[in-house]
């Protein structure tokens, strides 16, 4: 059972465009909604990551937006430039809290980003 | 964030030997984890590692075929067992700081001939 849904499977913009990508979550006890940034040959870099109780994020160029009522979100990527051209993943997991056991991530299938010159 | 660092960065192996991948953190961490990644394809939790307990497998995922050693705060190791081709992938650790980010490694990426 896929639990996070990403849209779309790859994406080709132009320098200075923003591209939009997508996540659906069925799992309303996620709590915790990460964005990762992997280029080839290397592992997954934290991009942003939001709670439900906000309802967009920002840090530099990249943006999270979120809907709790409708269970998506979404990572928008302002001024686009030919270096971020990577895979974007999204995350969700259900906080550890008081009982331990880890922040475990269930992630979305991965949106292939090229930004063109 | 944390500095992680993984051994070896590849390798090529036999069917039906095993290999074992080192993950090392530059900082103490309670929580470790270890995730697959199939050429192309998505993250899979393999299990958690919580220094002085049993590791945590994830369903399809068992101790016999993924064993792993977590014996301090910065440190772990997952072997995988009597391989098949099926467990070509790229094998990552990662690891939870205090306030629920995840930081992950390079990655070991292993090719069963």
């Amino acid at each position: 059972q896929q639990q996070v849904k990403q849209s779309p499977q790859s994406l080709i913009v132009q320098k200075g465009g923003i591209p939009i990508i997508n996540c659906a979550y069925e799992n309303t006890a996620f709590d915790y909604f990460p964005w990762y940034q992997q280029f080839p040959g290397k592992g997954p870099a934290l991009l942003i990551a939001i709670r439900p109780d906000v309802s967009e994020k920002k840090e530099g160029r990249f943006t999270i937006s979120f809907n709790k009522s409708a269970k998506q979100f979404s990572l928008h990527i302002m001024d686009s430039q030919p270096g971020d051209s990577a895979t974007y993943f999204c995350a969700a997991s259900i906080s550890p809290g008081l009982t331990g056991g880890g922040n475990k991530l269930t992630f979305g299938t991965g949106t292939q980003l090229k930004v063109e010159l | 964030s944390a500095v992680i660092s993984q051994k070896p960065s590849r390798d090529i192996c036999q069917r039906g030997t095993s290999l074992t991948i080192q993950c090392q953190v530059d900082s103490q961490v309670t929580m470790m984890f270890w995730y697959r990644q199939q050429p192309g394809q998505s993250l899979t939790l393999i299990a958690t590692a919580n220094q002085g307990s049993e590791a945590t497998y994830e369903s399809g995922f068992v101790i016999d075929k993924f064993p792993i050693s977590r014996p301090n705060l910065t440190f772990s190791t997952l072997t995988v067992s009597n391989m098949s081709p099926e467990d070509s992938s790229i094998y990552l650790c990662s690891v939870e700081a205090s306030t629920y980010e995840q930081y992950f490694g390079p990655g070991t990426r292993l090719t069963v001939t």
